[in-house]
């Protein structure tokens, strides 16, 4: 079945250093979106991208989608301590009508 | 936030013995979902429903069962719950399928179950 990995597990940064999170998918996806989980709390939605290549921005937060639609990146610019929590990406498949989640990248900060 | 409770949000419970877990909405969304989360696992589906009495197996489905009778209630069962399902359930809403594409999902505030 379809799987997405995601790497790095864990990252720890200091405060103002940027941070990335990369996501790969054994099948071409039809959309991925990513979440966020503050510790102890629930995952949030933070963005969808659907078309190939494309490249949306949140404030410091950027958000990349592969040319094949097999990968999809995270970056964030020069961190702060409200960023720190666990970032997933989760993909669909083709026609699949579910996400399946990667395993998350836990992001803490030394402020 | 999306307009979704769990209850219980706590549970510890002993091998063997039946588990049910409730997830309620009031957003009228069509779909619902439940998952699981476990360290280093990230978040695997269990189950879904895409309508009244319509439901589907995830990737981690064995042990469980689920119901819709309402479009507002999805309950999720362990019938004989084991140590192995010690883990955070969370449940998740979202309103539609566009053409091809899943909705955006908004989650529960989790429960977390014990199997002793």
């Amino acid at each position: 079945g379809q799987q997405v990995m995601q790497i790095p597990q864990y990252q720890h940064v200091q405060e103002g250093e940027d941070f990335t999170t990369y996501c790969n998918s054994s099948t071409t996806l039809s959309n991925i979106q990513w979440y966020k989980q503050r510790p102890g709390g629930h995952p949030v939605f933070l963005i969808q991208l659907v078309k190939s290549g494309e490249v949306k921005k949140q404030k410091r937060l950027t958000f990349q989608f592969g040319e094949a639609k097999k990968n999809s990146s995270l970056h964030i610019t020069a961190t702060q301590t409200t960023d720190v929590g666990t970032y997933f990406c989760a993909g669909e498949g083709q026609g699949a009508q579910k996400l399946v989640f990667g395993q998350g990248t836990r992001l803490t900060i030394n402020p | 936030d999306a307009g979704i409770t769990q209850s219980p949000r706590h549970k510890v419970t002993e091998t063997g013995t039946p588990v049910t877990l409730r997830c309620h909405q009031t957003e009228n969304h069509r779909y619902m979902y439940w998952y699981r989360q476990d360290p280093g696992h990230g978040l695997r589906l269990i189950h879904y429903s895409y309508g009244v009495k319509d439901t589907d197996k995830g990737e981690v489905s064995d042990g469980y069962s689920v119901s819709r009778s309402k479009t507002e209630d999805f309950l999720l069962t362990l019938e004989s719950a084991t140590s192995s399902q010690t883990s955070v359930y969370f449940c998740a809403i979202s309103e539609a399928m566009r053409t091809g594409v899943t909705d955006t999902q908004y989650f529960g505030p989790g429960t977390r179950l014990t199997v002793l």
